[in-house]
């Protein structure tokens, strides 16, 4: 089992939908939530970074944790096709240095 | 203010040659972080340096691959003797350099290595 999961996609969506993208995770050291955006042919861009459980709210993103059912959302309203890239998902030990694990990320397309 | 930059962009090898990755971190920053993703996997950690000293390289496999990040200079992946499954994208990312699990990663645009 992988440490954490991510539904691969591909997700498409039409212009202006909210976007709801998860992961789960099954070890309880992970205390720190990332969510980075991927272009195609690009490197991960960090969009939201949240370390309680709660939500978190950056413009049209959405961070959404629940640590007790080990389960982390992204929520992205009126979406734009230019939201249209690779999202994945990542965390961190509680202390220590940043060693991330990555979901595999899911591809989303917005449909204009 | 450049970001992270990593050289080349492209690599093309053939079996049994070495490949050689730079990766020059944000200006600041002391910490490098170096990363493969293959398709449909994800971003697989792989090294963890600081300047001169390598602090977790448990993700790097035993053989064939090295790092370093030297007091002057990028920070350089090293593969020897590549084979077709060492093809992937290579990410190097740095951070400010408290190395705390909060220092946020900047990642660069990758190297997309193919081997032959």
């Amino acid at each position: 089992q992988k440490e954490v999961e991510q539904d691969p996609g591909p997700l498409s969506v039409p212009e202006g939908a909210i976007v709801s993208l998860n992961c789960t995770y099954s070890n309880s050291a992970f205390q720190y939530f990332m969510w980075y955006r991927q272009y195609s042919r690009k490197g991960p861009e960090l969009l939201m970074y949240t370390y309680s459980s709660g939500n978190k709210e950056d413009g049209r993103f959405t961070a959404q944790v629940d640590k007790s059912s080990k389960y982390i959302s992204l929520f992205i309203r009126d979406s734009q096709p230019s939201d249209s890239a690779t999202y994945l998902c990542a965390m961190t030990h509680k202390g220590g240095y940043q060693k991330v694990t990555f979901g595999t990320g899911t591809k989303l397309q917005v449909i204009p | 203010n450049a970001g992270v930059m990593q050289n080349p962009r492209h690599l093309v090898r053939r079996r049994g040659q070495e490949a050689r990755l730079r990766c020059s971190p944000m200006k600041g920053h002391s910490h490098v972080y170096w990363y493969r993703q293959l398709p449909e996997e994800g971003l697989k950690f792989m090294v963890y340096l600081q300047k001169e000293n390598i602090i977790d390289e448990s993700g790097m496999p035993k053989e064939r691959f090295s790092a370093e990040f030297p007091k002057e200079g990028p920070s350089i992946l090293r593969i020897q003797q590549v084979v077709r499954g060492d093809s992937a994208a290579y990410f190097c990312a740095s951070s400010p350099g408290s190395g705390r699990a909060t220092d946020t990663q900047y990642f660069g645009p990758g190297t997309r290595l193919t081997v032959l």
